[in-house]
């Protein structure tokens, strides 16, 4: 059984980099058939889809529109596990993040961390 | 502004039959399987519907899904009150090359 946990801090400023990790058990971050997918909710957007990352012979990484240029989400082959970094964050990136197994269906979640961003 | 329309709210007396609809576009659920999530309050969305129809192990058959063109609905008949919960759906937007929600339908068991 798949189970993914997710870990950070809950506060960060302004303009700062919001960083979280996403640790997997039950499954291999190289596995050759999942997608390890970031998303976050908040009241204002709802659930939105940040980017994923992904082994096939090679590792990719593709990012949403909205917050491509400031996201970058990488695996952890030692640590079996992936992370999400996103640069320069203002107030309204304040949500609850979440990471999820793909593709196909995103599923397990993990328990899901509220980052709030405020000086 | 969600990439999937769903009516924000509904609501049924135990017993009923209740469905949400959820409306996309050709790059979405005209080309792609849709996906229906249940979530309760402080919890993470858990997956209660894939592939338009398929149920994951454990999940009642109370609960139905279907897609049609660029529109897909959940059916829950016997509607329970542990069925109170939110409802998305999503599925893969090939234009997006992401996914894409629903904004939500918080389902009310009067």
């Amino acid at each position: 059984q798949v189970q993914l946990h997710q870990s950070g801090p809950g506060l960060v400023k302004p303009s700062q980099t919001l960083s979280l990790t996403c640790a997997i058990s039950g499954d291999s971050v190289s596995s050759n058939s999942a997608a390890w997918n970031w998303i976050r909710q908040s009241p204002s957007r709802g659930l939105e889809w940040l980017g994923r990352t992904y082994y096939r012979s090679k590792w990719y990484s593709y990012y949403g529109a909205s917050v491509k240029g400031r996201i970058t989400i990488n695996p952890d082959t030692s640590k079996n596990q992936f992370s999400l970094q996103l640069n320069s964050v203002n107030v309204e990136d304040t949500a609850v993040y979440y990471c999820a197994r793909g593709p196909g269906v995103l599923s397990p979640w993990g328990q899901g961390i509220l980052v709030t961003v405020s000086s | 502004q969600s990439v999937l329309t769903q009516p924000p709210s509904a609501s049924g007396t135990p017993g009923q039959r209740v469905t949400i609809s959820c409306s996309g576009s050709s790059s979405n659920i005209g080309s792609n399987t849709v996906n229906w999530y249940q979530q309760f309050p402080g919890t993470a969305p858990k997956v209660l519907m894939y592939n338009n129809n398929e149920r994951p192990s454990g999940v009642p058959d109370r609960f139905s899904g279907s897609r049609s063109g660029t529109s897909a609905s959940l059916a829950i008949s016997g509607l329970q009150s542990e069925d109170e919960a939110d409802y998305y759906c999503a599925a893969w937007d090939a234009r997006l090359n992401g996914w894409a929600f629903g904004g939500g339908t918080k389902l009310t068991v009067l």
